[in-house]
Order: C-alpha cells, then structure tokens, then sequence
C-alpha cells in the first residue's frame, strides 16, 4: 500500500523567503505526482502534475521536482507572498491500481 | 469553461439517516473521482466512475455506493450514516480514466449528529 509523507506539518515563513516543501511516498511505481493547495474549508485547486518520466515541472515561482528511484519529490515557492498561505498536499497516483494516494499536506503560513 | 460543481455544500443529517450528494464535473471530462477528508485519516479515496461503470474502489463499507449518469454527472450515497461519516466529500474529474490530471469541486461538508 502506498504512502505518503509530508514533512514539516506545518511551516511559517516572513515575506520573501523561498518555501521548500517536502514529499515521499513508499511505492516508485507511480504513474504521476501532483501537488495540491488547499484553503481552509475549500476544495483543492491543482498546481502541478509531474508524469513519472519527467524530473520537473515550472510554473511562474512554484518549481516541483521528482526522484522516483528515492519517492521523493519537493516543491519549490520562489518569494513568497502572504497570498501563499494555505495547505499543500502532495498525492501519487499508482501505476498499478491507477489510486491517488494523499500525504497529510504541510500548512503554510507566510507573515506580512 | 465551468469548474467542478457540488451539491449541497453543507448538509447536516442524523445517525441512521442517509445521503445523497451530487457533483457535476467539468464539461467534457467523462471520469469522476469521490474522496473523504477528515483531520484524523486526511483525504481518501472513496470510487472512481467513467462512462457510468465504476472503475476503481477504495476501502470504504458497502453503506458507500456511488453511481453516474450517461451526461457524468455522478452522485454518491451514504446509508445507515454513523458519527465517523462527518467529513468533507470531495468530488474530482478528470478527462481520461487512470491517472489523469484531477479538477476538484468545492466539496460538501457533511455533519452527523
């Protein structure tokens, strides 16, 4: 069964710093990875998918990054905004059983 | 293009009762996915439906059970409903069936009392 890790649970940064955050599932036979942000109370908006075959994805300051052959994968948020506060969760989808399987996300909050 | 549609947004219900929630997914994406997030188990994955057969399961009892119509819209039914079931349900499309990239709505937050 695979699992998934989010580490830290939560984070809190002042404006500007650059966010790191972490992901790692158990299971390398994954079809994709996608990362998630969530607000309190809402739904989850997408923000990147990385196929297994792919080692990165861009989009504007958020950068994510996948190692398969460790489960690892790492999202990168470039000066970051009071806007950015939310909670990301990072989900595998198996290239067995086609699941997507969520990590418990980290909780971001960026001080103005 | 309109995005992923919930109906009702909250529900309160009492022990025993069921439910019947309802998503409406994204203008030509024909799978739809439903998941269960709770502060204690997080989000999991509840069943997968495309062109209205279900296609993937979770590990959730039969008072669980699902379906979807020829336009994939597609709602799911909770039965004999318990405490544990108060969650927020999360409906996600998706245009191909099997890893494809996920558009979730804005979910229904369901309470048992």
């Amino acid at each position: 069964k695979q699992e998934v890790t989010q580490i830290p649970a939560a984070l809190s940064v002042p404006e500007g710093e650059n966010l790191v955050l972490n992901c790692s599932f158990t299971d390398s036979a994954i079809y994709n990875l996608q990362w998630f942000r969530q607000d309190p109370g809402k739904g989850l908006t997408s923000l990147l998918l990385i196929q297994s075959s792919q080692r990165e994805q861009t989009s504007g300051r958020l950068n994510a990054s996948l190692d398969k052959s460790s489960g690892r994968s790492t999202l990168y948020i470039a000066a970051s905004q009071p806007g950015d506060s939310a909670t990301y969760l990072c989900a595998v989808v198996g290239s067995n059983d086609y699941k997507l399987s969520f990590g418990a996300g980290t909780t971001v909050t960026v001080r103005a | 293009k309109a995005g992923v549609t919930q109906t009702p947004r909250y529900l309160i219900k009492t022990r025993g009762q069921q439910v019947t929630l309802s998503c409406s997914p994204i203008s030509g994406h024909r799978s739809v996915s439903w998941y269960q997030q709770t502060p204690g188990q997080g989000l999991q994955f509840l069943f997968e439906y495309f062109s209205e057969t279900q296609r993937n399961k979770g590990n959730f009892p039969g008072r669980f059970s699902g379906r979807q119509f020829s336009n994939s819209r597609s709602e799911m039914n909770v039965s004999t409903l318990e405490l544990g079931d108060s969650a927020l349900y999360l409906c996600a499309s998706s245009f191909s069936i099997g890893g494809g990239e996920q558009y979730f709505g804005p979910g229904t937050r369901l309470t048992v009392t």
